[in-house]
């Protein structure tokens, strides 16, 4: 049980092209999607929390009018780079939790993302 | 300083060999701890929760001081298939809160 289907697993895209990934929460409420970022050699880096039906709150030094989180329901959460630069390619992560979940967090299997 | 410090490796050790991880987190009022598990190019897996008592799962040790705000990982005869990148995460409190991940300590267990 608590299973996150994330895609694209990964994905090569022009410069200045907008991409979209989705994590879909399979058999459990997503209340709560966190957003990672994880640069080669580097830990997963916080991006963003969003809540069902909220606006997401970005960390410092994200864009939000970058990175377009949209968590309208309990099972699917989306990440859109948008206008992407070959800076923002990176693993793209995200991490569901909510209630009944053991140990609160479940990863999706991540989506490496490849701007040329 | 970051939130969450870790050795930075890597760690090249023969079959058989026991390692120990170290890690210590900055946030006094961190509730959560784990040590989880990354392959290349995967999603990060969760190995243990680590609590104050000390906890054992088969190879795996993990230990907790609060005071010292450090948490350790000792793996005993390694195999190959231990071979990762081993992640030290925080929480700061139950619920729904983000995990604060350490930058990870390479291992290879080298037959």
């Amino acid at each position: 049980g608590a299973v996150v289907s994330q895609h694209p697993s990964w994905v090569i895209c022009k410069s200045g092209t907008s991409v979209k990934i989705e994590c879909r929460s399979l058999d459990f409420q997503a209340t709560t999607m966190f957003w990672y970022r994880q640069f080669p050699k580097q830990s997963l880096m916080l991006m963003a929390t969003s809540n069902e039906g909220s606006k997401a709150t970005y960390e410092q030094g994200v864009e939000k009018d970058k990175f377009l989180i949209n968590h309208a329901s309990l099972t699917l959460s989306t990440l859109t780079v948008t206008s992407a630069h070959p800076e923002d390619s990176s693993f793209y992560i995200c991490s569901a939790t909510g209630p009944l979940i053991p140990y609160g967090y479940t990863f999706g299997s991540g989506t490496r993302l490849t701007v040329v | 300083r970051k939130e969450v410090e870790q050795d930075p490796g890597p760690f090249n050790v023969p079959e058989g060999a026991t390692v120990a991880f170290n890690c210590t987190y900055s946030n006094s009022a961190s509730q959560s701890f784990f040590w989880y598990r990354q392959d290349c190019r995967k999603e990060p897996k969760l190995l243990m929760s680590v609590y104050s008592s000390g906890n054992e799962d088969g190879r795996f040790t993990a230990q907790l001081n609060r005071a010292s705000q450090y948490i350790s990982l000792l793996i005993r005869d390694s195999k190959l298939s231990d071979s990762a990148t081993y992640l030290c995460v925080v929480n700061k409190r139950s619920g729904n809160t983000p995990l604060v991940f350490g930058k990870g300590t390479r291992l290879s267990v080298i037959a």
